[in-house]
């Protein structure tokens, strides 16, 4: 257990359906974020929130869209998905100002998102 | 650019040693990361290395950095079925909120 919780584990949806993944960290950590796992590639940066601003938007299309209502919490909201966005979601969180541990990631198990 | 580079598979004898290496491309990087990750869990921080040290050690682990060639590797001695998982290199860039993650590299270890 990691401290980081994320749900669902695994999620299959539509190319029209409407979607959300939840994120929790029960860290007190300030700073949260999403990153994607397709096979073979490297771990995508997607977004940072640090105290529930946004820090960082890694240039994703807009069919995701991230909330951010308090530094515990990190939704992804999903809409009009393709057969690519298909991949493993991490979402991670961190305590920025800690020198090593500044930048040390607490990952969720992920959610498996499957699009048809 | 920003870039890490791994190889994506790696299989070795229990009992052996283990080595899996990386390459960056930032030389701002202020820490470098191994995270592990076994099947079905997100990733664990496994050891880390500050950009102005060259090796660290710990238990069965040594990580061993060269700042000129931007090469990072992980060894792991007496390596077990249980080493058995994908471990990520990672970079921390500038300071912010930017880790940077290889592909990993798959480890399966045969008994």
């Amino acid at each position: 257990e990691t401290g980081v919780t994320q749900t669902p584990r695994h999620l299959v949806m539509g190319m029209t359906n409407k979607k959300s993944l939840k994120c929790e960290q029960h860290l007190g950590h300030n700073a949260m974020y999403w990153y994607k796992q397709s096979a073979k590639k490297p771990l995508e940066l997607m977004f940072v929130y640090n105290f529930k601003e946004q820090t960082e938007n890694n240039s994703v299309p807009s069919r995701f869209s991230p909330e951010c209502p308090n530094s515990s919490h990190l939704f992804l909201h999903l809409h009009t998905l393709q057969p690519e966005d298909s991949a493993l979601y991490l979402c991670a969180s961190s305590h920025p100002g800690q020198g090593a541990s500044n930048e040390k990631l607490f990952f969720g198990s992920g959610t498996q998102l499957s699009v048809l | 650019g920003e870039d890490v580079e791994q190889s994506l598979f790696l299989s070795v004898r229990e009992g052996d040693s283990s080595v899996i290496n990386c390459t960056y491309t930032d030389s701002s990087s202020t820490y470098l990361y191994w995270y592990k990750q076994e099947p079905g869990a997100g990733l664990q921080l496994l050891t880390y290395i500050f950009s102005n040290m060259d090796m660290k050690r710990d238990q069965r682990l040594t990580v061993l950095l060269n700042k000129k060639d931007k090469h990072l590797s992980l060894r792991i001695a007496d390596t077990q079925t249980g080493d058995s998982a994908i471990y990520f290199c990672a970079e921390s860039i500038g300071g912010g909120f930017k880790t940077i993650f290889g592909a990993g590299t798959r480890l399966f270890v045969k008994a």
